[in-house]
């Protein structure tokens, strides 16, 4: 059983202020792919990153796969109350299975 | 459909009774997941369908959870005589590309199961 923790579990924060998620492992992955998750709602794609060592951008929201791709981290600049929710890590498990993390419960609070 | 349809949306059954949740997925999409979220909890793999066939079921968590799908398209998960800790959220999701590492997986609402 791989093993895939996330940290910190739960995180209020005041707008405005940066934070770092991070995506744990022991195992390597050919992938990893972020989601995040709303209230009521399925999780919902925000990233993929394949090659060890890259740095996706996607507006304020960085995101690191490690040079072992063991490891992935999630660094969100200036956040806002909108980037409320449950980040899911997803590593890519074999050919076809995405494991979830437990995530991380973000509260940006106005 | 534009997305993953999933029904009952909310279910809330008597220990013992046997419970269907029933999900559409996207249109041409081949590979469909069901997972389950506990609350409070991350995403547990449950099973995995290329097409209408299951080359995955290790995520059932017993001989009372079965799951199939049709024509390439709907899938039923089965749950029988159905216990407490079955109470969770069910999510299907459904993607195009499966041996592309960059494979999106889109998922429906979820159905919630209350089992009293």
């Amino acid at each position: 059983t791989q093993l895939l923790e996330q940290s910190p579990q739960f995180l209020s924060i005041q707008e405005g202020e940066n934070l770092t998620v991070y995506c744990n492992s022991s195992s390597v992955f050919s992938s990893l792919q972020w989601y995040r998750q709303e209230p009521g709602e399925g999780p919902v794609l925000l990233v993929t990153v394949v090659t060890g060592g890259e740095v996706k951008k996607l507006k304020r929201l960085t995101f690191q796969f490690g040079d072992a791709r063991k490891d992935s981290s999630l660094h969100i600049t200036a956040a806002q109350p909108g980037d409320t929710g449950l980040y899911l890590c997803a590593p890519k498990s074999g050919t076809y299975k995405y494991i979830f993390g437990t995530g991380t419960r973000l509260k940006v609070l106005a | 459909g534009a997305g993953v349809s999933q029904s009952p949306s909310n279910k809330v059954t008597e220990k013992g009774k046997d419970v269907e949740l029933r999900c559409d997925p996207i249109s041409g999409h081949t590979a469909l997941y069901w997972y389950r979220q506990s609350l409070g909890q991350g995403l547990e793999f449950l099973i995995y369908f290329q097409g209408n066939s299951a080359p995955d079921k290790s995520g059932l968590p017993s001989d009372r959870f079965s799951a199939e799908r049709t024509g390439g398209s709907v899938s039923t998960l089965t749950i029988q005589r159905t216990q407490q800790e079955d109470s969770a959220v069910y999510l299907c999701a459904s993607s195009l590309i499966l041996q592309v590492d960059t494979g999106e997986l889109f998922f429906g609402e979820g159905s919630r199961l209350t089992v009293l």
